[in-house]
């Protein structure tokens, strides 16, 4: 089935780790993002990529990375920079030029606690 | 920079009974695209309904219809038979178009959470 699926579903980390989470498509869309959800904040960008080899920060993007190198893929690694990286954590995408559609397509997010 | 604001935190509504969730937004964007998701217990973002700003007609997808008043900036959800399933958070966002057809980023609310009473 066409999806995005995020992994892993659940993550712990200890203060000082870095960690990855990963965002895989397969509905061949060009765009792809990543927020964060907070109890209390709705959701906000942390980076966004439209084109392999290409991305952009979005409100919230200090401590966090991201790469695409390829347009199925968007990892995105919680750096030991981030302050306060608990939180869940969606992955979406779009086809960018859809014609009109608009609509971005979630995956099921992860959900890291830092202990 | 455009700014969506959802002003109840939390609503509830008897099943079968009608619920209207507010929200507007701010934004100088004449071509925009709104929209209604929904996050059940599951966590998973799941879309309930779009509107185009250029089309004056509210939007309606089953139960769920919208009232897009675009001078007043507001863009409402009206559920109808509300059903136990429909709780979750429903989150409203705003999206511009961009010139050639192609879409900005996805700005949403805070939320409004929704409990369906038996």
């Amino acid at each position: 089935d066409g999806g995005i699926t995020q992994s892993p579903k659940y993550l712990f980390r200890k203060e000082g780790q870095n960690v990855t989470l990963s965002c895989e498509q397969n509905l061949n869309h060009d765009a792809m993002y990543w927020y964060r959800q907070d109890p209390g904040q709705g959701l906000r960008l942390i980076y966004y990529s439209q084109i392999v080899n290409d991305f952009q920060k979005g409100d919230i993007a200090e401590g966090y990375s991201v790469s695409r190198e390829k347009k199925e893929s968007f990892p995105l690694t919680v750096t030991s920079a981030q302050k306060n990286p608990t939180a869940f954590y969606l992955c979406a995408s779009t086809p960018l030029h859809s014609g009109g559609a608009g609509e971005l397509f979630f995956g099921e997010g992860s959900r890291l606690t830092v202990l | 920079a455009q700014t969506v604001t959802q002003s109840q935190p939390e609503m509830s509504v008897q099943e079968a009974e009608t619920v209207t969730l507010s929200c507007t937004y701010d934004t100088s964007e004449n071509n925009y695209y709104l929209f209604w998701y929904k996050q059940p217990p599951s966590r998973q973002m799941i879309l309930v309904i779009r509107q185009e700003a250029y089309k004056q007609q509210n939007a309606t997808e089953n139960r769920f219809s919208v009232n897009f008043q675009k001078a007043a900036k507001s863009f409402s959800l009206k559920i109808s038979d509300s059903q136990l399933g429909d709780t979750a958070m429903y989150f409203c966002a705003f999206m511009k178009r961009n010139y050639g057809g192609s879409q900005g980023n996805l700005i949403f609310g805070k939320g409004t959470k929704l409990s369906v009473k038996p």
